[in-house]
């Protein structure tokens, strides 16, 4: 069965730059969320999305933002990147037709900033 | 915010019975709740999802009491492979409205030969 995508897998930038993580959801869904894991941490929630428009907003930093397109597939821009920001990225996506939404997961972006 | 705790570690031996309990005292009421695996490196890998009382699939148990505030995953017969940290996942509704989705503090289970 298909699964979400996520692009590219790592990533390696400096501090100040910019940084983009895209996710593709699996067929058929139109909900995608974001989340942040910093080493030896549980995943946070940052943001997600339904039809395009934000649904739902968690621990996103102001110098982050994300936008979901008509293909369904989400972008995750980073900018004015910090030492701290240094993570995995996963993208999850759902349906939400289905009551119960069951979020499923990408297999995450590794960022690291140096 | 509501914190979502589940214990820090379990060890357990091969063919044995497993129990891991998570306490979520704001959940939101119309969320179900989710479990989690993780191995390093990877993405949360989907086990079961409840709403309320017992579910069951090929691989394990889910138990939630009436109240919701806390739920069990029942993992029969756990193998050196099922060794990985597990994670619930719920929805918390703050008093402002706001919704977030919230990991439990993840279990790491090892199981023993």
């Amino acid at each position: 069965a298909a699964g979400v995508i996520q692009s590219p897998r790592h990533l390696i930038k400096e501090k100040r730059e910019t940084a983009t993580l895209k996710c593709y959801p699996i067929p058929r869904h139109d909900t995608v969320y974001w989340y942040q894991q910093g080493p030896g941490q549980d995943p946070q929630f940052l943001i997600s999305f339904y039809e395009k428009m934000q649904s739902d907003k968690g621990s996103i930093p102001d110098r982050f933002s994300a936008q979901q397109f008509s293909d369904y597939h989400s972008e995750l821009n980073m900018s004015s990147l910090e030492l701290g920001d240094s993570a995995l990225y996963f993208c999850a996506s759902s349906r939400r037709r289905d009551f119960q939404e069951t979020q499923y997961f990408g297999p995450g972006t590794r960022l690291l900033v140096l | 915010l509501a914190k979502t705790t589940q214990p820090i570690s379990m060890d357990s031996y091969e063919g044995q019975e497993v129990n891991i309990t998570c306490s979520h005292n704001n959940i939101a009421t119309n969320d179900y709740i989710t479990w989690y695996q993780q191995f390093p490196s990877q993405g949360p890998r989907f086990i079961i999802q409840g709403y309320k009382t017992k579910v069951t699939n090929e691989v394990a148990s889910l138990f939630i009491p009436a109240d919701r505030k806390s739920s069990t995953l029942s993992l029969p017969r756990v193998s050196l492979s099922d060794t990985a940290v597990y994670y619930c996942l719920v929805g918390d509704r703050a008093t402002s409205g706001t919704y977030k989705y919230i990991f439990g503090t993840g279990t790491r289970l090892k199981v023993l030969a």
